[in-house]
């Protein structure tokens, strides 16, 4: 089955910094891939995401990029504020597998004023 | 309004007991979820429907049921709770087929097995 890691575990970014996660993803047949946040405490809610015809999409100031080649995608942001802080979960959802989604075991990023 | 709804909130129990877990969602989605959150906050699924159709069903004790009576109700029954079964589940909903892939959560049932 499908396998998502995601890197680094932990990021702390002075606010103003720009933030960088990065996933990589087993399966070539995944087609689908969205970033979560979940703030402490609350749900998980879809940020951005992507689709594999596309390698690039942003968002104000976050953004993902795709490389299929090399199975891994990116999420970005800049100008990172406080209220950035929490856990950022990648996910790839592989076709044909029932809309199943592979979440990476999340990022906890903190932004320090 | 809430899109997708869950209840109890918090649940808090002894081993051996039984307990149910509600969700409902109000976007039409015809695929409904369940996860668990461990406390490493690792997401994983659990199961899925389809409409009303069970579609995933991963490998969990066979002391999880889930049952949908219509397409926008998911519901989730644990028996023999153990202390292992202590996390957060949350339902989610998503379009499904050609209407989209994004999966909306409800807002976690924090369950505590002492």
């Amino acid at each position: 089955g499908e396998n998502v890691e995601q890197h680094p575990s932990t990021l702390s970014v002075q606010e103003g910094d720009s933030a960088v996660i990065k996933c990589t993803y087993s399966d070539s047949a995944s087609n689908y891939f969205p970033w979560y946040k979940q703030e402490l405490g609350k749900r998980p809610q879809l940020i951005i995401d992507i689709r594999s015809n596309v390698g690039e999409k942003k968002d104000q100031r976050i953004a993902v990029t795709l490389n299929k080649t090399a199975k891994h995608f990116s999420l970005h942001i800049t100008e990172t504020q406080p209220e950035d802080s929490a856990v950022y979960f990648c996910a790839a959802l592989r076709r044909g597998s029932n809309y199943k989604l592979t979440f990476g075991k999340g990022t906890l990023l903190t932004v320090n004023p | 309004d809430t899109a997708v709804s869950q209840t109890p909130k918090y649940l808090v129990t002894q081993m051996g007991n039984d307990k149910s877990i509600k969700c409902e969602q109000n976007l039409g989605h015809d695929t409904m979820y369940w996860y668990k959150q461990d406390s490493k906050k690792f997401l994983k699924i659990m199961f899925s429907y389809n409409n009303k159709e069970l579609i995933i069903n991963e490998t969990v004790p066979n002391r999880f049921s889930p049952k949908s009576p219509d397409k926008a109700h998911l519901n989730l029954h644990i028996n023999s709770l153990e202390l292992g079964d202590s996390a957060v589940y949350f339902c989610a909903s998503s379009p499904g087929g050609g209407a989209g892939y994004e999966q909306y959560f409800g807002p976690g049932t924090r369950l505590t097995v002492t």
